[in-house]
């Protein structure tokens, strides 16, 4: 069993459509996460919630929009989509919100906005 | 500002050696120092963690050095495969802040 799944792993659509991203995790850890990874490899967060509640939301636009229905899921909706946003988006999860916790990531969504 | 710089984007070496990725750091008091491996469309895989009062952490052919007046991490490969041949990102954390990632080095191993 994988054990954090997110789907779809492509997706190609078209400036101005929403779309949305899911992840699970079969880990039973507390805390899931969004990174973007851009074009030159940098894996930088984006959001963070950790037993439902929001704990981490760096600057990133209001289009998008994070959603945690329980602990083993995280969603990630994007409003209005931007050529920019084309990147890979990864979900993680780790067992707690400690900052020296190791984070379990998923094989990512590669996003592609024309 | 954070910064975090990995050496060179690309790194290639002779199997059987040993590779030798560099990790530096400016501006930022890390805790922790974590080795993650990414292959091609794969997320990122944890390899190893080490502390900031611990100066080495092996395990199996990787070994990971830690110097904070340097601030400078090491991550060793002995005896190295083609089956090693992956990027390699190192991410910092600390008690105020979370975990920052570096942009890898991307090993390849030759037969």
């Amino acid at each position: 069993d994988t054990a954090v799944s997110q789907t779809p792993k492509y997706l190609v659509t078209q400036m101005g459509n929403d779309k949305s991203i899911k992840c699970e995790q079969n880990l039973g850890h507390d805390t899931m996460y969004w990174y973007k990874q851009d074009s030159k490899k940098f894996l930088k967060i984006m959001f963070s919630y950790n037993n439902k509640e929001l704990i981490i939301n760096e600057t990133v636009p209001n289009r998008f929009s994070p959603k945690s229905p329980d602990k083993a899921h995280l969603n990630l909706h994007i409003n209005s989509l931007e050529l920019g946003d084309s990147a890979v988006y990864f979900c993680a999860s780790s067992q707690g919100a400690v900052y020296n916790e190791k984070l379990f990531f998923g094989s990512g969504t590669q996003l592609s906005v024309l | 500002s954070q910064k975090i710089e990995q050496n060179s984007e690309a790194l290639n070496i002779q199997e059987g050696k040993t590779a030798t990725l560099t990790c530096n750091y400016t501006n930022y008091s890390p805790a922790y120092l974590q080795w993650y491996r990414q292959d091609p469309g794969r997320g990122p895989v944890f390899l190893l963690l080490i502390r900031e009062n611990e100066k080495e952490k092996r395990k199996e052919r990787l070994k990971v050095t830690f110097d904070t007046t340097l601030k400078q991490s090491l991550f060793h490969i002995t005896a190295s495969q083609p089956a090693d041949s992956a990027t390699y990102l190192c991410a910092l954390s600390s008690s105020a802040s979370k975990i920052i990632f570096g942009s890898g080095t991307r090993l390849s191993i030759r037969p």
